[in-house]
């Protein structure tokens, strides 16, 4: 079956550190991949996506994302983290035509200051 | 400008009452959706609609029925719901209804409480 997987549930950060999260997929096909953070009582922004073309894209708030095809990967990535960026993270992805995007269960960035 | 406008931004229904959740955008996208989300859940998709036409229906109860009135808006419209319907609602438009180069772009939800 067609998946994303957020191996993470739960990551705690020291503002200033670096960040990376985890997002693996299942796909027959080169997925369609996208990351959205959702703060608390928030609708979900899009951070970046991945279509085809650069596997490293960069997004906003300084975060970007590299597709590793070998490693069925797409993980997100942040060499500073701040202190706003505490919100859940979610990984989606799609295929071809497909109009469904399925969500990983999603990370949520505690920062400590 | 990539703004998907909801409201009510919070609504507290009985389970026999009759409400409805709205959503707008301006950005010419030509395929509207709804996702439920439920406490530290991800969304999950409830309809699609593609120029103006329900497309996706992910078996969704009938107590929830959607409206596509126009190209711009998109609403859900709720009775006879159960306790258990209590959720963020959230709507999202892109482009076009594939994934492949569209982006899908979702607004600030509605959080329902069903009493």
């Amino acid at each position: 079956a067609q998946s994303v997987t957020q191996p993470d549930i739960h990551i705690t950060v020291s503002e200033g550190a670096s960040l990376e999260l985890r997002c693996n997929y299942s796909y027959g096909a080169t997925p369609y991949l996208f990351w959205y953070v959702q703060s608390p009582g928030q609708g979900l922004q899009l951070l970046l996506k991945y279509f085809s073309g650069d596997t490293l894209v960069q997004g906003i708030k300084g975060f970007e994302a590299e597709f590793k095809r070998s490693q069925s990967s797409f993980n997100l990535r942040k060499p500073s983290v701040h202190w706003s960026d505490a919100a859940e993270y979610f990984c989606a992805g799609s295929t071809g035509t497909a109009s469904k995007l399925t969500f990983g269960t999603g990370t949520r960035l505690q920062v400590t200051l | 400008d990539t703004e998907v406008t909801q409201t009510p931004k919070h609504l507290v229904m009985g389970m026999t009452n009759k409400k409805s959740l709205k959503c707008e955008q301006h950005m010419g996208h030509r395929a509207m959706y709804w996702y439920k989300q439920k406490a530290k859940k991800p969304p999950e998709l409830m309809f699609v609609y593609s120029y103006e036409k329900l497309s996706i229906n992910e078996s969704v109860p009938s107590r929830f029925s959607p409206e596509c009135p126009n190209s711009s808006l998109l609403n859900l419209h709720l009775h006879a719901l159960q306790p258990e319907d209590s959720a963020l609602y959230l709507c999202a438009s892109s482009q076009g209804q594939a994934v492949s180069g569209n982006t899908i772009y979702f607004g600030e939800g509605s959080w329902l409480t069903v009493v």
